[in-house]
């Protein structure tokens, strides 16, 4: 079992302005992932967060829009870059270990 | 078109009224998860499934790899079962392993 926390919890951003959020795991995971829920959507994964290389991207976002680090097994970092309305979700941070999901409480943003 | 469909998409109860969620998949899945998000956004797993039944506590999920379908039951359904419950199907997508999830379906359990 992991325990994810994960912050700020929600956040009212001015446009243009960046935000990093955390994620820290209680323990070390092999993987973790950054989503992104948009207002009655499903979860979207933005990237991979690879311990010690550069992330892995899926098709539509991109490291200048949403640097991320990981710099150990436990933590990781996602920056929301140069935000517009657009960028207003919920964003959740996610491990995974032999197969078994585990969530952040997410990270409320909302761009004005 | 979403790989991942649940039904219903909305769902009102009363307290004590037994709850059946459904999903079917079109993909080849290595697991089948099913998750709760709260109004706050959090979620949690509920399940994890490559075959057959789990039970924990009032919570069912069951699933049918041939007719690639899943169902999670909620029996004496109460208030704080009041989330959106998320199917998540796991499976290899260009060579790595890729979730695909459904939309949710928003369950109200009113007193």
């Amino acid at each position: 079992s992991a325990v994810i926390s994960q912050k700020p919890s929600r956040d009212i951003c001015q446009r243009g302005t960046s935000l990093t959020i955390q994620c820290q795991v209680d323990s070390q995971v092999t993987m973790m992932f950054w989503y992104r829920q948009q207002p009655g959507q499903s979860l979207t994964l933005i990237a991979t967060a690879n311990q010690g290389s550069e992330a892995t991207y899926e098709s539509g976002f991109v490291i200048d829009k949403f640097p991320i680090s990981r710099p150990n097994l436990t933590f990781s970092t996602l920056t929301v870059s140069n935000m517009s309305p657009e960028d207003s979700s919920i964003y959740l941070c996610s491990a995974r270990n032999t197969g078994e999901l585990f969530f952040g409480e997410g990270s409320r943003l909302t761009v004005l | 078109k979403n790989e991942v469909e649940q039904s219903p998409q909305n769902l009102t109860a009363q307290e004590g009224e037994f709850i059946t969620i459904n999903c079917s998949y079109s993909v080849g899945i290595s697991a089948l998860h099913w998750l709760q998000q709260h109004p706050g956004g959090g979620i949690v797993s509920l399940f994890m499934l490559s075959s057959g039944k789990k039970k924990h506590g009032r919570l069912i999920a069951t699933i049918n790899i041939q007719e690639k379908h899943s169902s999670l039951h909620i029996t004496a359904s109460h208030p704080r079962d009041s989330a959106v419950y998320i199917c998540a199907v796991g499976g290899l997508q260009g060579g790595s392993e890729k979730l695909v999830f459904g939309k949710g379906t928003k369950l109200t359990v009113n007193p």
